[in-house]
């Protein structure tokens, strides 16, 4: 158990829909991490929270956003879900902005019907 | 932007060694991750270089040259348990922020 939780496991939606998907980072974790798993894919970087305020941001698509709360809790915010956004999300978390040792949570599987 | 490379499969017999390598190009680099992660499964940290040199942990090992852009992951006296997916990442500070990308991975068969 790395200690980063996130909800829910596992959602199926529909096209058009909109879902949150919910972290806790590890305690004491200031960093949090978004990724995106397809299928057979490579983990592809969304975006990266400091201390409440986004610090880096990959190919993250305008349909989705993010937010790290004062609680250090983040969610990231998907829309208008197109069959392409069924993937495994992966939360992560890490003490400094640039801690040497990242923790992933066990990640929310996203299917899109 | 970053280009990480990996191989994409590799197959190794039981109770022996294998060498994972990984090159990179990046501007702003801030260190190289090396992650285990079985299939459905979340990422597992295995490692962590940011000087030049080997860093042993167990049955572990990782190394990395900077000025070559080139890291390699030693795996010893593997094990069945050990067949799973090995991602190389890297850290890049530039731009004025830094991320972690993730190579696609090697996936790894150990066979009896």
């Amino acid at each position: 158990d790395s200690g980063v939780t996130q909800t829910p496991k596992h959602l199926i939606t529909a096209t058009g829909q909109r879902v949150t998907l919910r972290c806790s980072p590890r305690s004491g974790d200031l960093s949090v991490y978004w990724y995106q798993q397809s299928l057979d894919q490579g983990l592809q970087f969304l975006i990266q929270y400091y201390n409440g305020e986004e610090r880096a941001k990959g190919n993250i698509l305008e349909r989705f956003s993010a937010q790290q709360f004062p609680d250090l809790h983040s969610e990231l915010n998907l829309s208008s879900l197109e069959l392409g956004d069924s993937a495994l999300y992966f939360c992560a978390s890490s003490k400094f902005q640039e801690g040497n040792t990242i923790y992933f949570g066990e990640g929310s599987w996203l299917t899109v019907v | 932007g970053q280009n990480i490379d990996q191989p994409t499969e590799m197959t190794a017999t039981e109770g022996a060694i294998v060498q994972i390598n990984c090159t990179y190009q990046t501007s702003g680099f801030n260190g190289l991750f090396w992650y285990q992660q079985h299939a459905g499964e979340a990422p597992t940290f295995l490692s962590y270089n940011v000087l030049d040199g080997l860093e042993e942990k167990g049955r572990f090992s990782s190394f990395l040259s900077r000025s070559k852009g080139y890291s390699y992951l030693l795996l010893k006296e593997l094990q069945m348990k050990d067949s799973a997916s090995y991602l190389c990442a890297v850290r890049d500070r530039s731009g004025g922020y830094q991320k972690v990308t993730f190579g696609t991975g090697t996936k790894l068969q150990v066979i009896p």
